[in-house]
């Protein structure tokens, strides 16, 4: 299958600091890219679609001015939590989609301390 | 509310047995139904998805859908101890994707 990455795998940061996340796609072109996130024990909750030379769409819920979406081209997309708190500690999952398949980058696990 | 629902298990399957895998959903516009399985501290990975109503094999893998029903299936055959891991039935609509919270199953030698 298609291969995703994303950067860092893991982060750790103070309460009140802001964390970016990055989003490839490795091996073909994506112009739409998701950001999921996922709470222990739960299952993954859609936080935004990223569209590459526009703006994000967000769902329900989902602070825009906190989840800063960049989709800077067809093979990037980055995801910046701004001034994170403790419960935005989480486990983030991008996806990017290629024609009928969507497949997952490996994931960024958020510890805010 | 969109809903995807799957039993959240524990599914207990002996070694190369057949791991039966449910999943309903309450959107009828839903036009794309995938499985992935989790390992635990892990990303998803794809294992099939479908788009038609009928059965789908890849593999020891065999994806059911009925849309009728709004209902779709996985059938794991040959199950091996390294199939244990959650497994999430993902409801697509216009590439967006609704996930149930995953039916976790364990496989026993």
């Amino acid at each position: 299958g298609a291969v995703v990455s994303q950067h860092p795998s893991r982060v750790i940061c103070k309460s009140g600091t802001s964390v970016k996340i990055e989003c490839r796609s490795l091996d073909f072109q994506a112009t739409t890219m998701f950001w999921y996130r996922q709470f222990p024990k739960q299952s993954l909750m859609l936080m935004a679609t990223s569209n590459e030379g526009s703006k994000a769409t967000y769902e329900q819920g989902v602070e825009k001015d906190k989840f800063l979406i960049n989709h800077a081209s067809l093979t990037l997309s980055t995801l910046t939590v701004t001034s994170a708190h403790p419960e935005d500690s989480s486990f983030y999952i991008c996806s990017a989609k290629t024609g009928t398949e969507q497949f997952f980058g490996p994931g960024t696990r958020l510890t805010v301390l | 509310q969109k809903e995807v629902e799957q039993n959240s298990g524990p599914l207990s399957v002996p070694e190369g047995a057949i791991a039966s895998l449910n999943c309903t959903y309450s959107d009828r516009g839903s036009q794309s139904f995938f499985w992935y399985r989790q390992y635990s501290g892990k990303s998803p990975e794809l294992i099939m998805f479908i788009y038609s109503n009928g059965d789908k094999e890849d593999g020891r893998f065999t994806a059911q859908l009925n849309k009728a029903s709004q209902y779709v299936s996985l059938l794991i055959r040959d199950s091996q101890p390294s199939d244990s891991a959650t497994y999430l039935c993902a409801v697509g609509s216009w590439g967006k994707l609704q996930f149930g919270a995953g039916t976790q199953v364990v496989v026993t030698p």
